[in-house]
């Protein structure tokens, strides 16, 4: 069975703060891993995913597979980036992601 | 860009009714879901779809049934509401495992 654990609901941080939102899964294989914001009144949207490696609104996340976590980094945290955070896994060959229950984000000025 | 619209932002509704929620996405993309989003609980998936007239039960279907009759249409079907049913319902698609979601839909059942 695979599971995603987002250990923190919510996170507390200043702006300027460096930020890490925790994503520790559980899957036998190689699973596919993304990072999925919420904005307030908006719809959720892929933030990124692991096998893009790349860096989007200043956030990156590495997969760590010895410690089976992907967590979402940035240096310095905004107050554009108080939202909702969901980390999800899928497993090879399927397209059915299993979704953390989140970590709220907020940025105080 | 890939656009995934829900038939209604909010929606009341009165124990009992038949409730129909419905999602459309213009991407031609073959895999379609419905979620329901709860504090606390994140996103849980109710069934999703694979192709036209295939639907898969997800982790908690009981209370729903889905239809879909054309690709990017994708329906939610509550038999009978229930207030357990309150909660926020999105839909989503995709063509890989990236998933595309639409705005939600806020149902209150009373």
């Amino acid at each position: 069975a695979q599971r995603v654990t987002q250990p923190e609901k919510l996170l507390s941080v200043f702006k300027g703060a460096p930020v890490e939102l925790k994503c520790n899964y559980s899957y036998s294989g190689s699973p596919e891993l993304f990072w999925y914001v919420q904005y307030s009144r908006q719809r959720l949207q892929l933030l990124l995913r692991h096998i893009s490696r790349e860096s989007i609104k200043g956030f990156t996340a590495d997969l760590n597979k010895g410690e089976t976590s992907f967590h979402l980094k940035k240096p310095f945290a905004q107050e554009e980036d108080s939202a909702m955070y969901y980390c999800a896994l899928s497993g090879r060959g399927s397209y059915i992601p299993t979704f953390g229950r989140g970590t709220s984000l907020i940025v105080h000025p | 860009d890939v656009k995934v619209t829900q038939s209604s932002r909010y929606l009341v509704k009165r124990t009992g009714e038949k409730v129909f929620l419905e999602c459309v996405q213009d991407m031609d993309h073959e895999n379609m879901f419905w979620y329901r989003q709860d504090p606390g609980l994140g996103l849980r998936l109710i069934y999703f779809s694979y192709d036209v007239k295939m639907k898969e039960k997800g982790d908690i279907p009981e209370g729903y049934s889905v239809s879909r009759e054309k690709k990017e249409r994708f329906s939610l079907i509550l038999e009978s509401a229930s207030t357990n049913q309150t909660s926020m319902y999105l839909c989503a698609s995709s063509l890989d495992r990236g998933q595309y979601f639409g705005p939600g839909t806020r149902l209150t059942v009373t």
